[in-house]
C-alpha cells in the first residue's frame, strides 16, 4: 500500500523559507503515470494546489505562487521536496503532498503537517 | 486563476440527495473533462470520489455521482448516510499542467 508522509519544521519565521520532504513509501516514485505534488489548506479556508513534479524533474507550478515555490524530486531516496521563500503569516497552512495523475486525479495523499510563520 | 466557486453549504436528511455545483470558466472546468471530486473530514486529509468528472474510483459507494454542463460540474450524493457529513472540494485542470481548486462545501446531515 502506498504511503505518504510530509516532514519538516512546524514553525518558520517571517521571511525565511518554508521546506518540507515527503516520502514516499510501498511504490517507487519513478512510475511513468504519476505526478508528485504538493497542496495546501490554510487554517479553515479551502485547498490551494501548490505545483507538482514528475519523477524525470519537470515542473509545474502555480502561478500565484511560482517566483516563490522550488520542487524538487530524489529518485535515488524516493522522495521529493518543497521549497517556499519568503514566507510571511499567509502561508501558514497544513501542508499535504499527494499522488496525483495529469489529469488531477489525486488518489494518495499524506496525513499533512501544519506549517505555522511567526516570529 | 481563481478558485472554482461553489455554494458554502448543502444539506440534507438522511435517504435523501444532495447536490453541489462547482462553478468555472471555459478555461478550466468548460475546457476539459478533468474535474475530480474530493471529500474531507475534520482534520483529515482529502479522500477522492470522483473523477474526470463522473468515474468512480474502486471501493467509493455508488451513491456518488458526477456530472457536467458547459461550465458547472456538479456532485450527487444520493441516499444520505450520516458519515457523508464532511467538506467537499472541486478540482478542475486548468491547462498547462495547472490545476485549481473549488471553494468547498459543507454537507450537513439533518
Amino acid at each position: 500500500q502506498l504511503q505518504l508522509q510530509e516532514s519538516g519544521p512546524g514553525l518558520v519565521k517571517p521571511s525565511e523559507t518554508l521546506s518540507l520532504t515527503c516520502t514516499v513509501s510501498g511504490g517507487s516514485i519513478i512510475t511513468r503515470a504519476y505526478y508528485w505534488g504538493w497542496i495546501r489548506q490554510p487554517p479553515g479556508k479551502e485547498l490551494q494546489w501548490i505545483g507538482s513534479i514528475y519523477y524525470s524533474g519537470s515542473t509545474y507550478y502555480n502561478p500565484s505562487l511560482k517566483s516563490r515555490v522550488t520542487i524538487s524530486v530524489d529518485t535515488s531516496n524516493n522522495h521529493f521536496s518543497l521549497k517556499l521563500t519568503s514566507v510571511t503569516a499567509a502561508d501558514t497552512a497544513v501542508y499535504y503532498c499527494a499522488r496525483h495523475f495529469l489529469t488531477g486525479y489525486a488518489d494518495y495523499w499524506g496525513q499533512g503537517t501544519l506549517v505555522t510563520v511567526s516570529s | 486563476q481563481s478558485a472554482l466557486t461553489q455554494p458554502p453549504s448543502a444539506s440534507g436528511s438522511p435517504g435523501q440527495s444532495v447536490t453541489i455545483s462547482c462553478t468555472g470558466t471555459s478555461s478550466d472546468v468548460g475546457g476539459y473533462n478533468y474535474v475530480s471530486w474530493y471529500q474531507q473530514h475534520p482534520g483529515k486529509a482529502p479522500k477522492v470520489m470522483i473523477y474526470e468528472v463522473s468515474k468512480r474510483p474502486s471501493g467509493v459507494p455508488d451513491r456518488f455521482s458526477g456530472s457536467k454542463s458547459g461550465n458547472t460540474a456538479s456532485l450527487t450524493v444520493s441516499g444520505l448516510q450520516a458519515e457523508d457529513e464532511a467538506d467537499y472540494y472541486c478540482n478542475s485542470y486548468a491547462g498547462s499542467n495547472n490545476f485549481v481548486f473549488g471553494t468547498g462545501t459543507k454537507v450537513t446531515v439533518l
